[in-house]
């Protein structure tokens, strides 16, 4: 099975900050990866698919890159409402998401 | 517009089975899966089981031993069914649908809370 590593596991930062979330595969997924936003109390929230298409109505500072087992998720400018667990799925060989990345307002 | 919604029992005896309704509305469960997803408390989250839209199953195979799933497309409704209940199978069970090739879980349910007594 492809395990999905998420770093950081916790991240902190200001406000109009542009932040990396980071998503390591076991093996090779060929962009086959998926984001989805959890905020606290809901249901996830699809973000980004195939590693870098926008879902719809999702802002355009959230985006999405990388390639063979190296994935990012990138907020060009963190907003309050963007405080939230982000999970990475692949679904190249099986299914499994990620352990999540929280991040925080500092 | 789409809505998904969970049903079932919220506290359930261990060693006892699990039964769950996926109510649909706004699509056609011929045209899109359903996959069940859980998250035990405060931890991440782990894909159960999908029905495709031609009623074709796959099960992760850590629990394909405990699980089936199926649907009833006239009612709209997907059924999970899980036995052996363990403490540890405590968690928010949400219904999601499947749209397309990349898995794109594009609406979900709001998820049902189930307890596993011992």
């Amino acid at each position: 099975d492809i395990q999905m590593t998420q770093s950081p596991s916790l991240l902190s930062a200001s406000v109009g900050d542009r932040v990396t979330l980071n998503c390591k595969a076991s093996q090779n997924i060929n962009k086959n990866l998926n984001w989805y936003q959890q905020k606290l109390g809901e249901a996830p929230k699809l973000l980004i698919y195939y590693t870098n298409n926008l879902q719809t109505g999702i802002p355009s500072r959230f985006s999405g890159s990388g390639s063979g087992t190296d994935y990012t998720l990138t907020i060009s400018s963190l907003q309050p409402e963007d405080v939230a667990t982000y999970f990475c799925f692949q679904y190249n060989s099986g299914l499994t998401f990620g352990s999540g990345t929280k991040l925080e307002i500092k | 517009q789409v809505q998904l919604k969970e049903s079932g029992p919220v506290l359930v005896q261990a060693s006892e089975t699990l039964s769950l309704t996926c109510t649909v509305s706004g699509f056609s469960l011929t045209n899109y899966g359903v996959i069940w997803v859980r998250q035990p408390p405060g931890k991440g989250l782990e894909w159960m089981g999908i029905i495709w839209r031609n009623g074709n199953t796959d099960y992760n195979s850590a629990l394909k031993s405990r699980l089936s799933i199926n649907r009833d497309t006239s009612k709209s409704q997907v059924f999970l069914k899980m036995n052996s209940l363990q403490t540890d199978d405590t968690a928010i069970y949400y219904c999601t649908r499947v749209y397309g090739y990349n898995y794109l879980f594009d609406y979900w349910g709001q998820g049902v809370m189930v307890t596993v007594s011992s």
